[in-house]
């Protein structure tokens, strides 16, 4: 039963247009949720969180966008770099498991094409 | 160190053989996790220390597995008469604020031959 889902495993785009990459989840009870980015060979790194209270968090290149209603969120990098290229996680939590474990999604490999 | 610190940085074992991995987190830190990746998976929750309170061990797929960690430092995670379904990278991370926050470290990659 995958709570955490990314429905895209891969994601091409062009440098400087926008990547945008989503994630779905189905437990109502989650209300942190999170984006993180992986190197190969390297552990993957936070990037961009945002609590269930809001519906919008930016961060420079990188916006989460959360709808509560469809339990769907996004992740929007603008303009897009070749750094960029990366699987990116997408990661929820629920306060009142009190070990705030994250449950991850599967993954989005982005490409960004100079 | 600066980060969070995983070795070996890749094992191979032979089915059946015990592996023992180690993870330093970052100092200071309380919260420490471990999670692996199987081949085209995401992260899978095993284990949760919380400076000197009982460990949530409810992500321990087997009683093959075991982790230990002392106070807030090192930590080890066991993996008893290793099967070819145990190959896959094994992550810590640490936290000092929760939610979110976690440092990985890079990971020992575990194969099972």
């Amino acid at each position: 039963d995958q709570q955490v889902k990314q429905n895209s495993p891969s994601l091409s785009v062009q440098e400087g247009r926008i990547s945008i990459l989503n994630c779905d989840y189905t437990n109502s009870m989650f209300d942190y949720f999170l984006w993180y980015k992986k190197y190969p060979a390297e552990g993957p790194t936070f990037l961009i969180s945002i609590s269930s209270i809001k519906d919008k968090n930016e961060d420079g290149r990188f916006t989460v966008f959360l709808n509560k209603s469809a339990k769907h969120l996004s992740l929007h990098i603008v303009p897009s770099q070749p750094g960029d290229s990366a699987v990116y996680f997408c990661a929820a939590s629920w306060s009142g498991a009190g070990s705030y474990q994250l449950t991850f999604g599967k993954g989005t490999k982005l490409s960004v094409i100079p | 160190g600066a980060g969070v610190s995983q070795s070996p940085s890749n094992k191979v074992t032979e089915k059946g053989k015990d592996v023992e991995l180690r993870c330093d987190p970052i100092s200071g830190h309380t919260a420490l996790y471990w999670y692996r990746q199987r081949l085209g998976q995401g992260l899978e929750f095993l284990i949760y220390f919380q400076g000197n309170s009982a460990p949530d061990k409810s992500g321990l797929p087997s009683d093959r597995f075991s982790a230990e960690r002392t106070g807030e430092s090192v930590s080890t995670l066991t993996i008893q008469r290793t099967q070819q379904e145990d190959s896959a990278v094994y992550l810590c991370a640490s936290s000092l604020f929760q939610p979110g926050g976690y440092t990985f470290g890079s990971g020992t990659r575990l194969t099972v031959v």
